[in-house]
């Protein structure tokens, strides 16, 4: 099946630094990969997400980009600031709602 | 418009025991997973439902076990409760089967001593 592995596991930056998370997965077959934020005590909520078929989304201060040849993707996070600090959890999913979550990064930003 | 609604909130089990959890997606959608969430582990898949068929199952034993009902309502069950089985479970509703936002319920924390 699909492995995700996540990279750092934990992260802090000085406020306004940016901030950089990145993903590997195994399966050549993933097609759909979103990244997810979780707050203390809330649930993951759906930040930004991109398709095979595209190389780089950006909304915003946060931008996703995906390399299909070295199957991995980033997330990147510019002028971090506090309400940024969260779990975030990149997913990689080839059918369905069937996800393969990477173990998240603990994302602290430092006022 | 409600979001993804999980039932109960806490529980606390003994080993052996078995819990039924409940989710209640959001109105309009068909698809229901769950997951389960440990410290270090993440988020793993268990399964997903799409009009009351299992579509995907996840890498778990036989003792979880789940189905949807015809309003898209969602429980998942888990027999002979193992020390090991604790953690947050979280279900997620979707529009339609096809890949895209999951919409993630506060989550049923299972405790089992």
């Amino acid at each position: 099946g699909e492995n995700v592995e996540q990279h750092p596991s934990t992260l802090s930056v000085q406020e306004g630094d940016s901030a950089v998370i990145k993903c590997t997965y195994s399966d050549s077959a993933s097609n759909y990969f979103p990244w997810y934020k979780q707050e203390l005590g809330k649930r993951p909520q759906l930040i930004i997400d991109i398709r095979s078929n595209v190389g780089e989304k950006k909304d915003q201060r946060i931008a996703v980009t995906l390399n299909k040849t070295a199957k991995h993707f980033s997330l990147h996070i510019t002028e971090t600031q506090p309400e940024d600090s969260a779990v975030y959890f990149c997913a990689a999913s080839k059918t369905g709602n069937q996800f393969y979550f990477g173990t998240g990064t603990s994302l602290t930003v430092i006022p | 418009k409600a979001g993804v609604t999980q039932t109960p909130r806490y529980l606390i089990k003994t080993r052996g025991q078995q819990v039924t959890l409940s989710c209640s997606p959001i109105s309009g959608h068909r698809s229901v997973s769950w997951y389960q969430q440990t410290p270090g582990q993440g988020l793993q898949f268990l399964f997903e439902y799409f009009s009351e068929t299992q579509r995907n199952k996840g890498n778990f034993p036989g003792r979880f076990s789940g189905r949807q009902f015809s309003n898209s309502r969602s429980e998942m069950n888990v027999s002979t409760l193992e020390l090991g089985d604790s953690a947050l479970y979280l279900c997620a509703s979707s529009w339609d089967s096809i890949a895209g936002e999951l919409f993630f319920g506060e989550g049923s924390r299972l405790t089992v001593l």
